[in-house]
């Protein structure tokens, strides 16, 4: 079993629909929760972190962490053709930890 | 701020021989690198971490004699896949982080992809 679980996708949405992306994982350990975006042939950028439960909210982005059932979610309201890319979630146990990725998601705004 | 860059950022390559992938902060001191791995629609997966003027520390499975990563300042690491073979192709991602950063935030880079023909 995977630490992190992430459904691969693709998911495919017209313009402004609000998505939501979602991973499961298994170390109880996991204290941040980051969400990324890379586009094709890119790097990883960073979008939202979030440490221990909660939620946060930046924009159009919201991050939820669920640590009693070991799930977290990144909702995107709005959506718009420029936020097709793969989002991938990301979990460390401490700062500056490793970085424990899940497979990504492969999102789809069509316009 | 906070900017990674990596050079070259494709390469092809003949079998047998070795390639040195640059990654280089910016604007900012990296206190640690790192150096991931990933296949097409596959997650990024941690091959090894690195500080400024130590050996670097890497993941299980990952040969330390294949890749070998040299962290000479703290602006600079390189990872050298040595007698690359058609199974080394992969696009190779590093990433710098600094003490002073967020919760240690890891700024990647744009990434290096090697084909080995």
């Amino acid at each position: 079993q995977k630490e992190v679980e992430q459904d691969p996708g693709p998911l495919s949405v017209p313009e402004g629909a609000i998505v939501s992306l979602n991973c499961t994982y298994s170390n109880s350990a996991f204290q941040y929760f980051m969400w990324y975006r890379q586009y094709s042939r890119k790097g990883p950028e960073l979008l939202m972190y979030t440490y221990s439960s909660g939620n946060k909210e930046d924009g159009r982005f919201t991050a939820q962490v669920d640590k009693s059932s070991k799930y977290i979610s990144l909702f995107i309201r709005d959506s718009q053709p420029s936020d097709s890319a793969t989002y991938l979630c990301a979990m460390s146990e401490g700062q500056g930890g490793k970085l424990i990725f899940g497979q990504g998601t492969e999102l789809s705004v069509k316009p | 701020g906070a900017v990674v860059s990596q050079h070259p950022s494709w390469v092809i390559c003949k079998s047998g021989t070795s390639v040195k992938i640059e990654c280089r902060s910016l604007d900012f001191q990296a206190t640690t690198m790192f150096w991931y791995r990933q296949f097409p629609k596959q997650s990024l997966m941690l091959m090894a971490t690195s500080n400024e003027g130590s050996k670097a520390t890497y993941e299980q499975g990952v040969e330390k004699d294949k890749f070998l990563i040299n962290h000479a300042s703290l602006t600079l690491s390189t990872l050298t896949v040595t007698s690359a073979h058609p199974e080394d192709s992969s696009f190779y991602i590093c990433s710098a982080s600094a003490a002073r950063a967020r919760f240690h935030e890891q700024f990647f880079g744009p990434g290096t992809r090697l084909t080995v023909l």
